[in-house]
Parts: structure tokens; sequence; C-alpha cells
């Protein structure tokens, strides 16, 4: 069965570096999330992205954040200059073109920690 | 601001009997509600939805309630079995609204259901 995948799985990184977080999407599908859930908390919704644009973002989406598909199979979350409180689970997840009802598929999650 | 709320952080249920798992919700503009049942390490696996126009879905032992006037929404899972043991979130989602379907949940209620 067709499946979300997440590099890497765990990211240590110091407080004010720049990482990038890895997904490949179900190979067919055109909607793709992220999604993060901080520890103990809920998971909240960050981006959607559509047709190489951002379809929409939450308030927690600042410009520190960035995504991009780069080629046909990669999806990226990037984060400029992490902070403490971006120490997460990230959660990709992507859906067919049908309606926006269509199931959300999501990835195993990448634990960010930030030092 | 909590549009969703799952106000029971965990439940513990005897195998073979019935499960509830219950969620709140604020926001009127949500059409399309969700669950998804959460492992540790793994990411969010979609599991049962309705649309606002249903009052129940049923699928094999779940089974999920909608009562719009109340904003309220349940799970039940007859009848419960230990690999049911999981963290249950609750999603909602403005389906006709523009949305590309982005996901609003709440903070889960861990299940065990024990032998």
């Amino acid at each position: 069965e067709p499946e979300v995948t997440q590099t890497p799985s765990h990211q240590v990184t110091q407080m004010g570096q720049e990482v990038i977080l890895r997904c490949v999407p179900i190979s067919n599908h055109l909607y793709f999330y992220w999604y993060r859930q901080i520890l103990g908390q809920k998971v909240e919704f960050l981006v959607s992205f559509y047709n190489n644009e951002i379809s929409e973002k939450s308030e927690i989406f600042d410009d520190q954040f960035s995504v991009e598909r780069p080629d046909g199979s990669n999806f990226t979350l990037k984060i400029r200059s992490t902070k403490l409180e971006d120490s997460a689970m990230y959660f990709c997840a992507s859906r067919d073109r049908g309606h926006v009802t269509d199931t959300q598929y999501f990835g195993p999650g990448t634990r960010l920690t930030v030092l | 601001d909590q549009q969703v709320k799952q106000n029971s952080p965990s439940l513990s249920v005897q195998e073979g009997r019935i499960s509830i798992l219950n969620c709140d919700y604020t926001n009127s503009m949500f059409d399309y509600f969700l669950w998804y049942k959460k492992y540790p390490a793994e990411g969010p696996t979609f599991l049962i939805s309705i649309s606002s126009i249903k009052d129940k879905n049923e699928d094999g032992r779940f089974t999920v309630f909608l009562n719009k006037s109340a904003k309220h929404l349940s799970l039940h899972i007859v009848p419960s079995q230990p690999g049911d043991s999981a963290v249950y979130f609750c999603a909602a989602s403005e389906a006709h609204g523009g949305s590309q379907g982005n996901l609003i949940f709440g903070k889960g209620t861990k299940l065990s259901v024990k032998p």
C-alpha cells in the first residue's frame, strides 16, 4: 500500500540553525500539507500546498517557514532560523486530486529537537 | 482558541465493551468531521468521517454520531479490542468554505482497552 514517508525520523539542531524536513507524498497525490504537534499538545495545521504554491497557511507559519516541491516527488519544509519553541513532531500529509474531503494520509513524522 | 475540544485526555475500557470517545466543536462553519487514530512513533491514521448532512456513519466496529445542534460528535467502538489502544484525534474542516481541507484537531483521547 502506498504511504507517505518522511526523513529524517529525528533531527537535532542548535537554536538559530536552518533545518529542512523532507517528505515524499503518495505518488499520484496533488495536495500536500504540513502539521506539527508540540509534545502533549494537539496536532496543528501549518500549511497546505497545491499546484506549486501555498494554498493556505496558519498564523504559526510565519516568515521563518517555507515549503517547496523541488522535484516531482519531494515536498520540503524549511525553518530558516530555529527557535526552542519549534521543537515538535512535524507531520507531512497528502491527498488525491478529488474533493477536499478525500482522506489525508499522514507520514510517520519527524521529531525536531532544538537545543 | 480551541475550536475542537476533546475533554477526556484518557479512557480505559474492558475488552469486548463499548468505547465512547467524545468531541465538541465551536466553529459553525465546520461541515466535515473525522476521527484519526495514532499509535506511538507513527503518524495519524484515518479511521472514519462524517459529513454535516448526516448524523451517523458506520464502518464495521466504528460508528460516528454527529449532533449539529449541540456541536458534538462521538466515536463508538463496539466491541473494543486491545489493538484499539491508541490516541484518538477528532478533527474538523470547512469542506465547502474554499478551504483546501486543512484539518483542525482536538488534543486527543488516549484509549486503553484492557484484556
